[in-house]
């Protein structure tokens, strides 16, 4: 799977926009970009993922560069539930899910009140 | 929908004691379920595959004969710590992955057990 760079740490005010970047320069061409997030002293929790085009769901948008080389997770109106360690990771989607993930160091988010 | 349970949450055993985890998927069934360690501070570490029927397949550096890994059934893996050491204690994180042909490959992960050996 590619190397993924993020920030170690963002702070963000609650009900403002969290953006979240993610540098994958050396994805190819079948690799999705996949984001989770961690709440302290729990299990990573799915929150989007997408090849190519931008995507949105109701926690979050990926935004995605046309190269692919980098990517961002927007949380529209962060609240402070929102603090985790977000983690950008590439990998197939294919073989039904058959690879374990590779966690990076992550993106320690903070939303201040 | 896609929901995996963890039990116990935490645990607290002496040394050389044996101890398992349970990780079950209640509404879908998971073929490939993923064993994770986390220590404190640091990143989730992959330590295991496990798929339905079969043995599990380890990552380099995990020890097959001190974690046993069971995947008797497609709703449930477990993990059995054997003769725990303190260097054992950590958060250990399951993730069921959903059969490609039920509609996806997400992974959805447990909320964790904390395991704490004295």
């Amino acid at each position: 799977d590619a190397k993924t760079t993020q920030p170690p740490s963002m702070d963000c005010a609650e009900g403002r926009a969290a953006n979240l970047p993610c540098n994958h320069s050396t994805i190819s061409g079948n690799e999705y970009v996949y984001w989770y997030r961690q709440i302290h002293s729990q299990g990573p929790q799915y929150i989007i993922h997408g090849l190519k085009n931008n995507e949105t769901n109701e926690m979050a948008s990926l935004i995605i560069t046309e190269d692919r080389k980098s990517s961002t997770l927007i949380l529209p109106h962060a609240t402070l539930r929102d603090t985790a360690v977000y983690y950008c990771i590439v990998r197939l989607a294919s073989g039904g899910g058959a690879d374990g993930l590779t966690f990076g160091k992550g993106t320690h988010l903070i939303i201040q009140p | 929908g896609a929901v995996v349970s963890q039990h116990p949450s935490w645990v607290i055993c002496k040394s050389g004691t044996s101890v398992k985890i349970e990780c079950r998927s209640l509404d879908f069934q998971a073929t490939t379920m993923f064993w994770y360690r986390q220590f404190p501070k640091q990143s989730l570490m992959l330590m295991a595959t496990s798929n339905e029927g079969s043995k599990a397949t380890y990552e380099q550096g995990v020890e097959k004969d001190k974690f046993l890994i069971n995947h008797a059934s497609l709703t449930l893996s477990t993990l059995t710590v054997t003769s725990a050491h303190p260097e054992d204690s950590s958060f250990y994180i399951c993730s069921a992955s959903r059969s490609v042909w039920d509609g996806g490959n997400e992974q959805f992960f447990g909320p964790g057990t904390r395991l704490t050996v004295l």
